[in-house]
């Protein structure tokens, strides 16, 4: 059981837009730290796609974007493209276990 | 360019040792902090150990603390990570990732990287 918790899976049509849910608890992200997201496409490493909730890396289109808000953050993905089926996941720092990861979502793009 | 290339990975008996190395280039090691995670097979990503720029602190996950592990090179760019008494839960592939700063900051990221070494621990 991961301590952040994710959707073990999301879908949607290529133009559509979803949103990847990441929640945590008073320890991890509701104590203020920043939470991170990366984006594993089949076979391949992990990439960052976003750091310190909202920020991305360059070369990562507008299309994606990232918040938090109290004990949760979220993955948002408009316009969503074939290429975007991956699995993401949400990190962040929780005082007991250090750097810690959600289970991971896997993206289906229908 | 920022290229992290692990390797050393390989088929290891329960209770074995195994040292795994991950090389650097396209930047200064020293300027960093160094991180190693992991991934079992099928599963998700599990963070393992972190050392900063001069390895004046080193941080462990509580699943390996005590049986591995982290030190670097900067003088040769490479970063290792030594696995003593492994079990088959370490099975995985192991990644090492190179953070944003020298220090090991708590809200950190992993910002770059590399392709894994897959090690497996069987009988």
């Amino acid at each position: 059981q991961s301590v952040l918790t994710q959707p073990p899976s999301v879908s949607g049509a290529p133009g559509q837009r979803v949103t990847i849910s990441c929640t945590g608890s008073s320890s991890n992200i509701g104590a203020g730290y920043d939470v991170h997201w990366y984006q594993q496409l089949p076979g391949a490493a992990p990439k960052t796609l976003i750091f310190r909730n909202g920020n991305r890396p360059s070369g990562v289109p507008d299309r994606f974007s990232g918040s938090k808000s109290g004990t949760s953050a979220s993955l948002v993905i408009t316009g969503l493209q074939v290429e975007d089926e991956a699995d993401y996941y949400c990190q962040s720092y929780d005082t007991s276990l250090r750097r810690v990861f959600g289970g991971g979502t896997k993206l289906t793009v229908l | 360019e920022v290229q992290l290339v692990e390797s050393g990975g390989g088929l290891v008996q329960p209770g074995r040792s195994l040292r795994l190395s991950c090389a650097a280039s396209g930047f200064n090691l020293e300027d960093y902090a160094m991180q190693w995670v992991r991934q079992a097979p099928g599963k998700g990503l599990e963070w393992v150990s972190g050392i900063a720029w001069n390895s004046g602190v080193k941080v462990y996950a509580d699943s390996v603390k005590g049986r591995f592990t982290i030190s670097r090179d900067n003088a040769k760019s490479f970063l290792y990570l030594d696995m003593t008494n492994v079990k088959v839960e370490d099975t995985g592939l192991y990644f090492c990732a190179k953070d944003p700063e020298f220090q090991l900051r708590e809200g950190s990221w992993f910002v770059s990287w590399g392709q894994g070494t897959l090690v497996i621990v069987s009988s």
